[in-house]
């Protein structure tokens, strides 16, 4: 299967920061790759997929980047409602994997 | 409005089963895949089964295989999963989840509010 290692596991950052975490593949998945946001008690929602096409409705301060085995999350100007638990899954293998999650937490 | 509701969660002794069954609407359900995907408490997302829009090609976790069956009625516009031989480690918040695609599974842009399993004794 392959693996999704996030980093960092948590963060904490102010309001107006730029924040951005990592997904690093086991082996490589072309842009197979996408990211959700998971608030407490809710279900997950979709913010990019294909590695960096932006979801229809996401705020355009998230964006997604890399290829291969290293991927990008980045909020550009971090806001109160952007506190979080971001996962990355693949869908380049089966089955299917999501990475460990990062939790942000404003300051 | 897109809409997802799981139902059939619930307490089952360890050995025990339990089919999950997720209630679609406001789309074509037979033009896309779907999957299931768990919580257990306090833990991360893990990818379980998904089918595609016809009924077959099912792919399935290793975590799960041979015990969970997933199956969908397009006529009903439902999708279930059939989850036996229960295990303590399979307590979890089941989300139905739909795909963008029709033949394989990608990723998901609708997911239901999800259902819980609790598995003891």
């Amino acid at each position: 299967a392959i693996q999704l290692t996030q980093s960092p596991s948590s963060l904490s950052a102010s309001v107006g920061d730029r924040v951005t975490i990592t997904c690093r593949a086991s082996q490589g998945i072309s842009s197979a790759l996408a990211w959700y946001q998971q608030k407490p008690g809710k279900a997950p929602k979709l913010l990019i997929y294909d590695a960096s096409s932006l979801k229809s409705g996401v705020p355009s301060r998230f964006s997604g980047g890399g290829s291969g085995t290293d991927f990008t999350l980045t909020i550009s100007s971090l806001q109160p409602e952007d506190s979080a638990t971001y996962y990355c899954q693949q869908f380049n293998g089966y089955p299917r994997t999501f990475g460990q999650g990062t939790k942000v937490v404003i300051k | 409005e897109v809409q997802l509701l799981e139902s059939g969660g619930g307490l089952v002794q360890p050995g025990g089963s339990l089919r999950l069954s997720c209630a679609a609407s406001g789309f074509t359900f037979s033009s896309y895949a779907m999957s299931w995907v768990r919580q257990a408490p306090g833990k991360g997302l893990e990818w379980v089964s998904g089918i595609s829009g016809s009924g077959g090609s099912p792919y399935y976790a290793d975590s799960v295989k041979g015990r969970f069956t997933i199956s969908r009625d397009n006529s009903k516009n439902t999708l279930y999963l059939q989850m036996n031989s229960l295990r303590a480690e399979d307590t979890a918040i089941y989300y139905c989840a739909k795909d963008t695609r029709y033949y394989d599974i990608y990723y998901m842009d609708v997911w239901g509010k999800g259902t819980t399993v609790i598995v003891s004794s």
